[in-house]
């Protein structure tokens, strides 16, 4: 089985800029989550998506924004970009929301604002 | 108070040794318990998952969960320099999403 794959891997962007990063979850996944990852805070929840719905939403600004397609794939949107949105995401997906099998991670999208 | 601790190390061990990484937590409604490696410039890799106290043993790993003390470890035998790595504990109750501690940084020195 593929895994979890997530495009681009890297990113330079402009503050100011918007980006879009996409994820591809595990063929039968309907569950994906995105995940912030920096040095200081660690791993922080963005948003849940389970069959199109997003399901639960982490503590961030709404220049953050999410959806899900009906093939499962989802992508993620950050407008106006600030530096401070420097960070790995990760992306994870799951067949049962993690509560059988877990979830399965991506590799991750690094985005540098300059 | 968090809701997940877990201390960042960095933790360096000669190979061959008994390696142990904890996490504690404040929220009694966790449920799920994972533990999770993650190397550089990759995404976390999961180790071992479990939902309930007591221990499970898989390979050189075994993950222990103490609901009562809200504690939970995770114990590498005959630690190799493969598994230096960030270690990441993470938790999970009801519909809400998984909880990540901050990481462990652990090296294994051959």
């Amino acid at each position: 089985k593929a895994g979890v794959t997530q495009t681009p891997r890297y990113l330079i962007k402009t503050r100011g800029q918007q980006v879009t990063l996409s994820c591809s979850p595990i063929s039968g996944h309907r569950s994906v989550s995105w995940y912030q990852q920096t040095p200081g805070q660690g791993l922080q929840f963005l948003f849940e998506y389970f069959s199109e719905t997003q399901r639960n939403k982490g503590n961030f600004p709404g220049r953050f924004s999410g959806r899900q397609f009906s093939n499962s794939r989802s992508e993620m949107n950050v407008s106006t970009l600030e530096l401070g949105d420097s960070a790995l995401y990760l992306c994870a997906s799951s067949e049962d929301q993690g509560r059988i099998y877990g979830y399965t991670f991506g590799s991750g999208t690094r985005l540098t604002v300059v | 108070q968090k809701e997940v601790e877990q201390d960042p190390g960095p933790l360096s061990v000669p190979e061959g040794a008994i390696v142990s990484l904890n996490c504690t937590y404040s929220n009694s409604a966790f449920q799920y318990f994972m533990w999770y490696r993650q190397y550089s410039r990759k995404g976390p890799e999961l180790l071992m998952y479990t939902y309930s106290s007591g221990n499970k043993e898989d390979g050189r790993f075994t993950a222990q969960v103490d609901k009562s003390s809200k504690y939970i470890s995770l114990f590498i035998r005959d630690s190799q320099p493969s598994d230096s790595a960030t270690y990441l504990c993470a938790l999970l109750s009801g519909n809400t999403p998984l909880v990540f501690g901050k990481g462990t940084r652990l090296s294994v020195i051959a």
